[in-house]
């Protein structure tokens, strides 16, 4: 199984600190999807990265996939309370024997910005 | 875009009762769907992947015969906790694979439902 490791777990900060998501893998990936997860609704695609080295924004998110597309990266700059919620790493590969694709997660980070 | 809409959002079931729970999706059509289970501040995992037409496909220590799963249409599948007991209170989410731009597939998410067991 090709995990993906994620950190930090979790993250508590106040409104307008910066921080950053850790996505890391032992393996490489042909490309890497992230989502934002808020309370009781499922999660919401925000990006997928392709290229090694490749840097994506939406708005104050900025992503980055690794030179050697095993790692990635979510920096959110001056975090505000809207931005709460779970933030997953995921990769999309085609299952074993068949023609399907399925989704695997990180273990997500949560993140609480507090007023 | 492509919406999953799922039913309910949330049930409260005595134990040894089933539960179904509804995935549709609305403005295309959905070969495969995907079922998810998720605790409390933890992340999604994959329980099984519904096929339209045909057999689903269960991940590795998710029972089949307690979680029945149907995908009848090209736009509903369905999953059945069959006699459900309090450990099968949890968030229970479907999704579908789609293609977002040009060349890249994402995935879109049901809402959702929170099934408590009492």
């Amino acid at each position: 199984t090709q995990l993906l490791e994620q950190s930090p777990q979790f993250l508590s900060i106040q409104e307008g600190e910066n921080l950053t998501v850790y996505c890391n893998s032992s393996s490489v990936f042909s490309s890497l999807q992230w989502y934002r997860q808020e309370p009781g609704e499922g999660p919401v695609l925000l990006v997928t990265v392709v290229t090694g080295g490749e840097v994506k924004k939406l708005k104050r998110l900025t992503f980055q996939f690794g030179d050697a597309r095993k790692d990635s990266s979510l920096h959110i700059t001056a975090a505000q309370p809207g931005d709460t919620g779970l933030y997953l790493c995921a990769r999309d590969t085609r299952a074993s024997g068949g023609s399907n694709y399925k989704l695997t997660f990180g273990k997500g980070t949560l993140l609480t910005v507090n007023p | 875009g492509a919406v999953v809409s799922q039913h309910p959002s949330w049930v409260i079931c005595k134990s040894g009762t089933s539960v179904k729970i509804e995935c549709r999706s609305l403005d295309f059509q959905a070969t495969t769907m995907f079922w998810y289970r998720q605790f409390p501040k933890q992340s999604l995992m994959l329980m099984a992947t519904s096929n339209e037409g045909s057999k689903a496909t269960y991940e590795q220590g998710v029972e089949k015969d307690k979680f029945l799963i149907n995908h009848a249409s090209l736009t509903l599948s369905t999953l059945t906790v069959t006699s459900a007991h309090p450990e099968d209170s949890s968030f229970y989410i479907c999704s579908a694979r789609v293609l977002v731009r040009t060349q890249n597939y994402g995935y879109t998410f049901g809402s959702g439902t929170r099934l408590t067991v009492v």
